[in-house]
């Protein structure tokens, strides 16, 4: 069984501090990573989608890093703003294409 | 360009009953996958549709069952509901299995079982 593991559940930041969480995935069948915004009452929402090992991407504030030898991938948000947050979603596609979902980091931005 | 839609919103079914969930993907996808989400936890993985073919199955029971449609759309079907079953339901669509694969979701459909 393929287990996708975030860390933490839930995280309060206060508005302007820098945070990051974590994505633990399994290291063997690797296709693709994906992290996923999903704020209330909305439809989950794809922020990046990483392939290469040692790969970074960015999109404005945030950024993620992928490891794909060891099976975890950062996600970082500089500067938190209230409108960062968010249950942010992390999924392992494997070399099946079955795209396998960690539980989620809610993550509230206190003003 | 209209994004992944999902009918109906919400849905209220007694135990036993069968229900239908519609989904229809972003323009230009032909791939369909359905998720469950019960409070607390990730997408689970029901199955995934293309070509008017299941290709993939999570671990489901039959109870859970599908369809594609020529233009793409897809049904979601639930037999002998279960209080178990009450969760929000979620459609993505897709371009081909063989790619990264970035899922655009639908808004979901919130199933309540009595």
């Amino acid at each position: 069984i393929l287990n996708v593991e975030q860390s933490p559940q839930s995280l309060h930041v206060q508005e302007g501090d820098s945070t990051n969480f974590t994505c633990s995935f399994p290291s063997s069948n690797f296709y693709a990573l994906h992290w996923y915004r999903w704020e209330t009452a909305k439809s989950p929402e794809a922020l990046f989608v990483m392939t290469l090992n040692g790969d970074e991407k960015k999109k404005g504030r945030i950024s993620a890093t992928l490891n794909t030898k060891e099976g975890y991938s950062y996600l970082y948000i500089k500067g938190s703003q209230p409108e960062d947050s968010a249950t942010y979603l992390c999924a392992f596609l494997d070399s099946n294409y079955q795209l396998i979902w960690g539980a989620g980091t809610k993550l509230i931005i206190k003003p | 360009d209209a994004g992944v839609t999902q009918s109906p919103t919400h849905l209220i079914k007694t135990r036993g009953q069968q229900v239908t969930l519609r989904c229809s993907p972003k323009s230009g996808h032909d791939t369909v996958s359905w998720y469950q989400q019960a409070l607390g936890q990730g997408p689970q993985f029901i199955f995934q549709y293309y070509e008017e073919e299941e290709r993939q199955r999570g671990n489901f029971p039959d109870r859970f069952s599908g369809h594609q449609f020529p233009n793409y759309s897809s049904e979601l079907n639930v037999n002998a509901l279960l209080l178990g079953d009450s969760a929000l339901y979620l459609c993505a669509s897709s371009l081909p299995p063989g790619g990264p694969g970035e899922q655009y979701f639908g808004p979901g459909t919130r199933l309540t079982v009595t």
